[in-house]
This record gives C-alpha cells, sequence and structure tokens, in this order.
C-alpha cells in the first residue's frame, strides 16, 4: 500500500548506457516530480508533471526526459550516462495543480550508480 | 535566486533533551516552508507545512515556527527519542526556485544517545 514507489530501488550501470526508472503513485495526485540528491545531500528539483505541463529546470541536461503514461506514473529516462548522473533520485507528489499549499508525498529513491 | 541554509549540519544529544533546528532563507517572498524528515534510505516524510501568514504550526512533540520577515524558521524537538535520528530538511516554495519553486536546505543529521 506504499504510496509512492519507485522501482529499482538501486541501478548500477556503465557509462554511455540508456535507463529508466519507473514511479508510481496510489495517491491520486495530480502533479508529480523527480528530484536529485547528489553526494553532498543536496535535493534539487529536475521536473515537475501534471496532466497538462511539463516544467523542467534549467538545469537539467536534455538526456533526462520524463514520460507519463497516465497521471499515476511519471518515469525518468536516462540516455547516454555520464559519471556525473550518479545520485539518488527520487519521485514525489503532491495532491492538487495550482494548490500552493500541498505537501509533497516522496518514494524511497533509487540509487543510480554509474560506473 | 532563493537560498536555504540549515545549522547545524549535524548535532547530536542524549535522549530526553529538547532541542531546536534551524533553517534560513535568504528570499522572503515565500509561499510556505516545510520541514521535512529523511531516514537513510528511505524517501523524505513532510512533518509540518507553515503557510507564510502562518506563524507556527505544531504536530505532537514537534513544534515549527516561522518568521517570514527575518527569512528564519526553527523545527523545536520536545523530549527527544532515539527514534527521532534522521537528516531533517527544511524547504520553502516561493514563486522563483525552480520546476515548483520549492528549495531545499542540505538538512541536519540529528543523533539522539539512548
Amino acid at each position: 500500500d506504499t504510496a509512492v514507489s519507485q522501482t529499482p530501488k538501486y541501478l548500477v550501470t556503465q557509462m554511455g548506457n540508456d535507463k529508466s526508472i519507473k514511479c508510481e503513485q496510489n495517491l491520486g495526485h495530480d502533479t508529480m516530480y523527480w528530484y536529485k540528491q547528489d553526494s553532498k545531500k543536496f535535493l534539487k528539483i529536475m521536473f515537475s508533471y501534471n496532466n497538462k505541463e511539463l516544467i523542467i529546470n534549467e538545469t537539467v541536461p536534455n538526456r533526462f526526459s520524463p514520460k507519463s503514461p497516465d497521471k499515476a506514473h511519471l518515469n525518468l529516462h536516462i540516455n547516454s550516462l555520464e559519471l556525473g548522473d550518479s545520485a539518488v533520485y527520487f519521485c514525489a507528489s503532491s495532491p492538487r495543480t495550482g494548490v500552493v499549499h500541498s505537501p509533497l508525498h516522496f518514494g524511497n529513491g533509487t540509487r543510480l550508480t554509474v560506473t | 535566486k532563493q537560498e536555504v541554509t540549515q545549522i547545524p549540519a549535524a548535532l547530536s544529544v542524549p535522549e530526553g533533551e529538547n532541542l531546536v533546528l534551524n533553517c534560513s532563507f535568504t528570499d522572503s517572498a515565500i509561499y510556505n516552508l516545510q520541514w521535512f524528515r529523511q531516514d537513510p534510505g528511505k524517501g523524505l516524510t513532510s512533518l509540518l507545512l507553515i503557510q507564510s501568514s502562518q506563524r507556527e504550526q505544531t504536530s505532537g512533540r514537534l513544534n515549527a515556527s516561522l518568521d517570514k520577515s527575518s527569512g528564519r524558521s526553527t523545527l523545536y524537538i520536545a523530549a527527544s527519542q532515539p527514534g527521532d535520528s534522521a537528516t531533517y530538511l527544511c524547504a520553502v516554495k516561493g514563486s522563483g526556485g525552480g520546476a515548483d519553486g520549492l528549495t531545499f536546505g542540505k538538512g541536519t543529521h540529528l543523533i539522539i544517545q539512548p
């Protein structure tokens, strides 16, 4: 009955590969997000997405792309992986688009290691 | 550009003590401020959300205050327990700061000694 679930929990891959991380939320939330937490534990927004609008943080390379087959899913695709992509990636969701005071619900994270 | 700073970066106290975690932000034009808890290998759990018009929020042994004009928030934990050991993150939601306007601090790593 996990609210926001991500798979896989761990992902080890080589430079240059293409990989995907899946995220699903069963909370009925309208908006989903991807965050990156680097080795210094700094958490930064990558994308926010609802059924109408994708907002991309300007610092995110275009090798990263979110894909949403439906409102409950937001998957993260990464092309041509680089060493600097190693981090923990968190998926999150919030209840309603445009509602400012919506607490975020996070998944448990995917630890990506690029060798 | 919004910047969020948390002090101290790490804190270790004996069980039973009351403690205060600090968060400061540079741009006072915020909608709200949230405190999260992160356990090792886990995601973030939202603890408290304070709207910009509010001064404080309470949940059990936790009390968060907000002074928007001075750009400060504190998280007060009463009668600390070993289960409170975790990293506590502060985040502000403003008009800028990224795809959802949420800017995080680097967190305070808290250890409660039994």
